[in-house]
């Protein structure tokens, strides 16, 4: 069955701090994954988009990473602002239909 | 450049009763998509529109539907209104298939829908 698993489910980190939200997938034949931003309310900012061949992909202070044999993608914040809460979904997409795999989404606090 | 229009932003719908959702995609953007989110599923995919044909659908009874006009405006109708239905739905435009490799998605902000 394709899915798409991201944890933690929340995560509570203090301003300038780094964190790390993960994305385990077992979508298969796989065509890109995707992050997005979603501010509560609001609809889904892109942050990055990687294809297979993608290892690594950054977008200011967020660093995505893809690792294809394990199919496993990391988000990276470096030096977090209070801006950044919200929740964060993983996308990925399945070659043969465009299927569409949404994750539950990590939903990350960022205090003071 | 404007992006991804919806309306109504919010509305209240009665159980049984039908609604029609609307979107205007960015400009030159060829393909519509709509997604449903709620607490408990989070977000679903419903189906993509692309030069006014459906290309791809999402696992939703047929109770869900939608069109895409020349202009690539696109409806989505719900009808026979279930409490179930109450989520949050998305519009998504995109210059090309969605789903396709390399495309940036854009979302609209939704449009709030409470059946009672």
């Amino acid at each position: 069955k394709n899915q798409v698993e991201q944890s933690p489910q929340s995560l509570i980190i203090l301003e300038g701090k780094n964190c790390t939200l993960q994305c385990n997938y077992t979508v298969s034949p796989f065509s890109n994954l995707r992050w997005y931003k979603q501010d509560t309310g609001r609809g889904p900012v892109s942050l990055t988009i990687m294809t297979f061949s993608e290892n690594t992909k950054s977008n200011g202070r967020y660093t995505a990473t893809l690792d294809a044999d394990t199919k496993q993608s990391s988000l990276h914040i470096t030096a977090s602002q209070l801006s950044d809460s919200a929740s964060y979904i993983c996308v990925v997409s399945q070659r043969r239909n465009n299927d569409m795999r949404f994750g539950a989404g990590t939903r990350l606090t960022v205090k003071p | 450049k404007a992006g991804v229009t919806q309306t109504p932003r919010y509305l209240i719908k009665t159980r049984g009763q039908q609604v029609t959702l609307s979107c205007s995609p960015i400009s030159g953007h060829r393909s519509v998509s709509w997604y449903q989110q709620t607490p408990g599923q989070g977000l679903q995919f419903l189906f993509e529109y692309f030069s006014e044909t459906q290309r791809n659908k999402g696992n939703f009874p047929g109770r869900f539907s939608g069109r895409q006009f020349s202009n690539s405006r696109s409806e989505m109708n719900v009808s026979t209104l279930e409490l179930g239905d109450s989520a949050l739905y998305l519009c998504a435009s995109s210059p090309e298939l969605h789903s396709r490799s390399g495309n940036t998605i854009y979302f609209g902000e939704g449009s709030w829908l409470t059946v009672v």
